[in-house]
């Protein structure tokens, strides 16, 4: 079965420092990688989405993440965070089951940014 | 072009009540998938519907139930409600063909007194 591990449950940054947020999964397969993210009282919105190729992904609002093969991680990271990119961002790794297609999720990060 | 869309917002319903929840999926999309999120938790899958047939099932039990209509908007329905069923559930919709691009709406944010 898949999952997805969220090591850090909230993370503090400084508004114009680094953010690298961390993600490792378990996937029998090639996985199907995503991060989202979700603002207070919002749905899900997608970030980026990595599914073959490049390793290194890009995706909106200048947000990347790696693809690392042997370490089973897809870290997210931004070189210079604002205020507006404080909410909560999950992992999440999609898989195949009888030829459906699921999405199991990391019980996410919280960013909070400091001024 | 509307995105997602779920109604209601909120809804408080008591012990041993039953629920239903609606989603609009996005303007094309053909497959709506329904997951809940409890508190501090990450989403979890609930079932998937395509062509009207539920294709795919998370870990939950029968009192959850959903439908799809033609025009692809779908229902969730959950019965003999359990204060451990208040989360919020939210709505993804996909192309079948893609459905790895998952667009989710806002939510349904249900509490059980």
């Amino acid at each position: 079965a898949q999952s997805v591990t969220q090591p850090d449950i909230h993370i503090t940054v400084s508004e114009g420092a680094s953010l690298e947020l961390r993600c490792n999964y378990s996937y029998g397969a090639t996985p199907y990688l995503f991060w989202y993210v979700q603002s207070p009282g919002q749905g899900l919105q997608l970030l980026l989405k990595y599914f073959s190729g490049d390793t290194l992904v890009q995706g909106i609002k200048g947000f990347e993440a790696e693809f690392k093969r042997s370490q089973s991680s897809f870290n997210l990271r931004k070189p210079s965070v604002h205020w507006s990119d404080a909410a909560e961002y999950f992992c999440a790794v999609g898989g195949t089951n009888s030829g459906y297609s699921t999405l199991t999720f990391g019980k996410g990060t919280m960013l909070l940014v400091s001024p | 072009d509307a995105g997602v869309t779920q109604s209601p917002t909120h809804l408080i319903k008591t012990r041993g009540q039953q629920v239903t929840l609606r989603c609009s999926p996005k303007s094309g999309h053909d497959t709506v998938s329904w997951y809940q999120q409890a508190l501090g938790q990450g989403p979890q899958f609930i079932f998937q519907y395509y062509e009207e047939e539920e294709r795919q099932r998370g870990n939950f039990p029968d009192r959850f139930s959903g439908h799809q209509f033609p025009n692809y908007s779908s229902e969730l329905n959950v019965n003999a409600l359990l204060l451990g069923d208040s989360a919020l559930y939210l709505c993804a919709s996909s192309l079948f063909s893609g459905t790895w691009e998952q667009y989710f709406g806002p939510g349904t944010r249900l509490t059980v007194t």
